[in-house]
């Protein structure tokens, strides 16, 4: 019973690479989402989607971008990484007719 | 903008005690989801308990319930017989109907005392 897993759960970047977090999840649900967390902060929207092939701006875009081509599978990118995006990010899901989004374990990357 | 916001950076409890959570939020939409999510050490957000703003009664799982004052907008939440399992980051959240983007206030951490 996975539910929501993240892939990598550290990572070390040096200021301009890029990388790709994975998300996925085994429930089938229509809606995922990234978030960000930051020391005295609340969790924040970055991007999500509404189903396959579809995903939309949240509360923080600029920096990522996202790709939904598997209903399972969330993918978050960074293609020029900077230290203000040194946060820990999750991950979740919902099904449509729900109003309940489960969380995955989070992935701690940190931009040097 | 909807906002959150959690007054209480840092709540302590003894053990087998009470302890309420502070919440309140800045909407002018009538039709919208309340939450309160956990995260233990591990990370991990786990849903507490939520409330429909819609419906007159709190919500309430096991231990914990809420006082949802919606003239007001208020959240807070209650735990009883609080437990040393219950140390965590507790975060109050607000999410429009029909809306996909869900606003989390900045945290309490409950510390339990046995």
């Amino acid at each position: 019973n996975a539910g929501v897993t993240q892939t990598p759960k550290f990572r070390v970047l040096k200021t301009g690479q890029s990388m790709t977090l994975l998300c996925a999840q085994d429930m089938n649900h229509e809606y995922m989402y990234w978030y960000r967390q930051d020391p005295g902060m609340g969790l924040r929207l970055i991007h999500y989607s509404v189903g396959e092939g579809t995903t939309a701006k949240g509360e923080v875009p600029d920096g990522y971008n996202v790709s939904r081509l598997k209903k399972q599978n969330f993918l978050l990118g960074l293609e020029s990484a900077a230290p203000s995006q040194t946060s820990v990010y999750f991950c979740a899901s919902k099904a449509g007719w729900e109003e309940t989004q489960y969380f995955g374990p989070g992935t701690r990357l940190l931009v040097l | 903008a909807q906002t959150v916001t959690q007054s209480q950076p840092e709540m302590s409890v003894q053990e087998a005690e009470t302890v309420t959570l502070s919440c309140t939020y800045d909407t002018s939409e009538s039709d919208y989801y309340l939450f309160w999510y956990k995260q233990p050490p591990s990370r991990q957000m786990i849903l507490v308990i939520r409330q429909e703003a819609y419906k007159q009664q709190n919500a309430t799982e096991n231990r914990f319930s809420v006082n949802f004052q919606k003239a007001a907008k208020s959240f807070s939440l209650k735990i009883s017989d609080s437990q040393l399992g219950d140390a965590a980051m507790y975060f109050c959240a607000y999410r429009r109907d029909n809306n996909n983007d869900m606003r989390f206030g900045a945290g309490t951490r409950l510390t339990v005392k046995p």
